[in-house]
């Protein structure tokens, strides 16, 4: 079975003070790897998908990285409207569903 | 504008009264699937479908119903609602299963 860990749960941050959240994984053969962002009552929107280890990628101020195990997305000198709740989400081998993790809930303070 | 939509954002029905919630996509994908969004459980698919008249259970389907005679629309269908169906509802396509999936803005049902 296909499992998603995020953490941390929440984290609160002052505006441009950079930092990392995690999304671990268990799947049998990854196949996509895909991190939402999440606005209050809306649906999640895209950011990026990740296919292999070793694989990065970049949008303003977001940064994806990819492992064997995890992945990272880094948000450097994040500001207010950087705030909103980060999915991630694997599908493995084989699969047809999505398993997605709980999320991180960021507010970046002014 | 590429865009999946939802009909209703907003519904409030009492048990036992069939409803149908609407999805449409305008971007030509294959790939069709439904979610529910619950507090401290994160995002569920309920069905999916891989193309037209091709649909599948997803991890927690019981209670639903949907039908793809279309490509661009996926309606989801609840024959007789109840309280614990109460939930945030997204409808998402991509043009393949592993691919970028879009996400409709949705459904907040609530079920008395």
């Amino acid at each position: 079975e296909d499992q998603v860990t995020q953490s941390p749960e929440a984290l609160r941050l002052q505006e441009g003070e950079s930092s990392s959240l995690n999304c671990s994984y268990t799947v049998s053969g990854l196949r996509g790897l895909f991190w939402y962002r999440q606005d209050p009552g809306k649906g999640p929107e895209f950011l990026f998908t990740l296919y292999s280890a070793g694989e990065e990628k970049e949008k303003e101020r977001l940064k994806a990285t990819l492992t064997k195990k995890e992945s990272f997305l880094h948000i450097t000198a994040p500001k207010p409207e950087d705030s909103a709740t980060y999915l991630c989400a694997v599908l493995s081998g084989g699969s047809y569903i999505p398993t997605f993790g709980r999320g991180t809930s960021l507010i970046v303070h002014p | 504008e590429a865009q999946v939509t939802q009909n209703p954002r907003y519904l409030i029905t009492v048990t036992g009264k069939k409803l149908t919630v609407t999805c449409s996509q305008n971007m030509n994908h294959e790939y069709m699937s439904w979610y529910r969004q619950d507090p401290g459980l994160g995002l569920r698919q309920i069905y999916y479908s891989m193309n037209v008249e091709v649909t599948d259970k997803g991890d927690v389907p019981e209670g639903y119903k949907v039908s793809r005679k279309e490509k661009r629309n996926f309606p989801l269908i609840l024959e007789s609602p109840s309280p614990n169906q109460t939930s945030l509802y997204f409808c998402a396509s991509s043009l393949r299963v592993a691919d970028t999936q879009y996400f409709g803005p949705g459904t907040r049902l609530t079920v008395l």
